[in-house]
């Protein structure tokens, strides 16, 4: 009930391609669901949430799927570039993130040039 | 958002020691978690940290190995004890709403 899946574990990408990340969750009581970037040697940065009363969130090159139903969300990084070659990790919270959160096992992401 | 501050940044540590962790807050919250993250694995949730009362901790963390406290209601200590090269891990704060400290790089030799 608290796991968070994530996938793929790995992924590259030739630059100026979409960058597809998945996860799925099980307890129906989250409500918070961010994606953090985070590059070697840093600590993760919050890139982008939703709260799962809107199906798709876009900021910039990056945009979040919701589906309630199936429980999964997606991010979409568009016009991928080598500068978001980087660790990414989707997570999962209740009370509309003021909670713990429940993070995936990551996604490495290398974009080619 | 608010601005998280942790000190030390990194440190490298004999075993058998203990290293207290900051966490510096620019607004009062209500809640503060302490994660790990193990080299080249996600981050775990060590316990959370309410201001007056006893820290709550995850299943396999116990208090003994990580005490926290929590003074008042922009700070927070996590003290890793009697460190071993497993305890070796970056060690982040949070606050609600998802955003983290910058984290402090531990290695124990």
């Amino acid at each position: 009930q608290q796991q968070v899946k994530q996938s793929p574990q790995s992924l590259i990408v030739q630059k100026g391609g979409i960058s597809i990340i998945n996860c799925a969750y099980e307890n129906t009581a989250f409500d918070y669901f961010p994606w953090y970037q985070q590059f070697p040697g840093k600590g993760p940065a919050l890139l982008i949430a939703i709260r799962p009363d809107v199906s798709e969130k876009k900021e910039g090159r990056f945009t979040i799927s919701f589906n309630k139903s199936a429980k999964q969300f997606s991010l979409h990084i568009m016009d991928s570039q080598p500068g978001d070659s980087a660790t990414y990790f989707c997570a999962a919270s209740k009370a509309g993130g003021y909670n713990k959160l429940i993070f995936g096992a990551g996604t490495r992401l290398a974009v080619h040039p | 958002s608010a601005v998280i501050s942790q000190k030390p940044s990194r440190d490298i540590c004999q075993r058998g020691t203990s290293l207290t962790i900051q966490c510096q807050v620019d607004s009062q919250v209500t809640m503060m978690f302490w994660y790990r993250q193990q080299p080249g694995q996600s981050l775990t949730l060590i316990a959370t940290a309410n201001q007056g009362s006893e820290a709550t901790y995850e299943s396999g963390f116990v208090i003994d190995k990580f005490p926290i406290s929590r003074p008042n209601l922009t700070f927070s200590t996590l003290t890793v004890s009697n460190m071993s090269p497993e305890d070796s891990s970056i060690y982040l704060c949070s606050v609600g709403d998802g955003f983290f400290g910058p984290g402090t790089r531990l290695t124990v030799l």
